[in-house]
């Protein structure tokens, strides 16, 4: 089945700091999602990205479907931004199942 | 936008124990989603709803069962609780509107479950 590899797996920031994480899978994807999972442990949705770029405020990301890889960038980060992010994905191959990485752990110090 | 509620945060429960957890959701969404998470190794697959009484094995059924006697409700169950099933637990529902299979999941709070 499909791969789906996340890195760095853990990566500390000052605050104000810019950072770039990247999803790489190993099959072609209909869907793809980022998602950020605070120090509750609750899972927000960032982006819905099978493609393209998207921005929202200082978060954005980039999915380049032909090469498999996906990249989120944090600007201006903060502590609130601590947590883990991970990507998920969906092969095309027609599963209904979404196929997580195992995340990229962030640590934005004051 | 889709609500999805699971009925604990954390849990505690004894080795051997039927454990419950429910989640609802109230887009009347054919398809719901299990998800074990451990440290390490991301979110994975425990078991899928597509309709009411529909199921199919996620990844790592092993241990659990489902139930969907309603579409709104989707429960996993711990048939006998073993230490290795203390974890996060996460539901999900895909967005509305158009092809299913193809919208974002949205994830209910998490239970975290403690097997003593």
């Amino acid at each position: 089945g499909i791969q789906v590899e996340q890195s760095p797996p853990d990566l500390i920031l000052q605050e104000g700091a810019n950072s770039t994480l990247r999803c790489n899978f190993s099959d072609s994807v209909n869907n793809l999602q980022w998602f950020h999972q605070n120090p509750w442990g609750q899972l927000i949705n960032l982006f819905y990205i099978p493609s393209g770029t998207k921005q929202n405020g200082r978060l954005s990301a980039t999915t380049v479907a032909t090469e498999r890889y996906s990249l989120l960038y944090i600007s201006s980060s903060q502590t609130t931004d601590s947590g883990v992010y991970f990507c998920a994905v969906k092969s095309t191959s027609g599963t209904y199942k979404y196929i997580f990485g195992t995340g990229t752990r962030l640590k934005v110090l004051a | 936008d889709v609500k999805v509620t699971q009925s604990s945060r954390y849990l505690v429960k004894r080795t051997g124990e039927k454990v419950f957890l429910e989640c609802v959701q109230d887009m009347d969404h054919e398809n719901m989603f299990w998800y074990r998470q451990d440290p390490g190794l991301g979110l994975r697959l425990i078991y899928f709803s597509y309709d009411v009484k529909m199921k199919e094995k996620g990844d790592i059924p092993e241990g659990y069962s489902v139930s969907r006697e309603k579409k709104e409700r989707f429960s996993l169950i711990l048939e006998s609780a073993s230490t290795n099933q203390t974890s996060m637990y996460l539901c999900a529902v895909p967005g509305t509107g158009g092809d299913y299979s193809n919208q974002p999941q949205h994830f209910g709070d998490g239970t975290r479950l403690s097997i003593l």
